[in-house]
């Protein structure tokens, strides 16, 4: 497709097991995002991937959370022994170029909701 | 530290009045500023952006933002609401940091447009 896809869109998890949610990019597109957005809150940064390489991890919440992009393309979130606090919207996005720079755009996927009863 | 804060968490306003979403941004250097808006169940879209090189930003559906230094702001305005703009707007700083540019938002502002 033309856009950025996740999967899957509406994931229900009872505490303590494993998710995995799935990123695939705009074909073509270098930098790979991942951010976390809470009910009511703005998106928080996650990690990040420039092709397969992860630069940064710094966002993520704690050791559970597992993120990898092996090909340089399809990506995924992986949460384990999953919390309550778990419970979000979790939002892919991609750009084409390594650096920004000041454009800004980075394209969103409409996120995968999580929650975790 | 860069950050942005959107005063207002809700707006309310009727549909053909004008619309501000204000947001003040904290920066060591010149920022690079965006306003992001998000449709339920969709995902987030690019309204406009700043990157110093007109302080008077015009966006899609209408939308215009200005950059203001001296007050360290940057709100977003409209002149007459649709109920189609009925979304929640972030305001978002691009910070530049271990060689690439990542996105910080702001909470968010949710806008009800009422006919």
């Amino acid at each position: 497709g033309a856009g950025v896809s996740q999967s899957p869109r509406y994931k229900v998890a009872k505490r303590g097991q494993d998710v995995a949610l799935r990123c695939d990019p705009i074909s073509g597109h270098v930098s790979l995002f991942w951010y976390q957005q809470a009910l009511g809150q703005g998106p928080e940064f996650l990690t990040y991937f420039q092709n397969e390489a992860q630069l940064d991890k710094s966002g993520l919440p704690s050791d559970r959370f597992f993120a990898e992009r092996p090909e340089g393309s399809v990506s995924t979130l992986k949460i384990q022994r999953t919390q309550q606090e778990d419970s979000a919207v979790y939002l892919c996005a991609s750009s084409l170029f390594p650096r920004t720079g000041n454009t800004g755009e980075l394209f969103f996927g409409e996120g995968s909701r999580l929650t975790v009863l | 530290a860069q950050s942005v804060t959107q005063l207002d968490s809700h707006v309310s306003v009727s549909e053909g009045t004008p619309v501000l979403l204000r947001c003040n941004y904290s920066s060591s250097y010149s920022p690079s500023l965006f306003w992001y808006v998000q449709h339920p169940n969709k995902g987030l879209q690019l309204l406009l952006k700043y990157t110093s090189a007109a302080t008077l930003v015009k966006g899609i559906n209408g939308f215009e933002a200005e950059f203001k230094k001296s007050e360290t702001s940057f709100h977003l305005t409209k002149p007459s609401a649709h109920m189609s703009d009925a979304a929640e707007y972030f305001c978002v700083v691009n910070v530049f940091s271990g060689g690439y540019n990542k996105l910080i938002f702001g909470a968010g502002t949710r806008l009800a447009v009422h006919p």
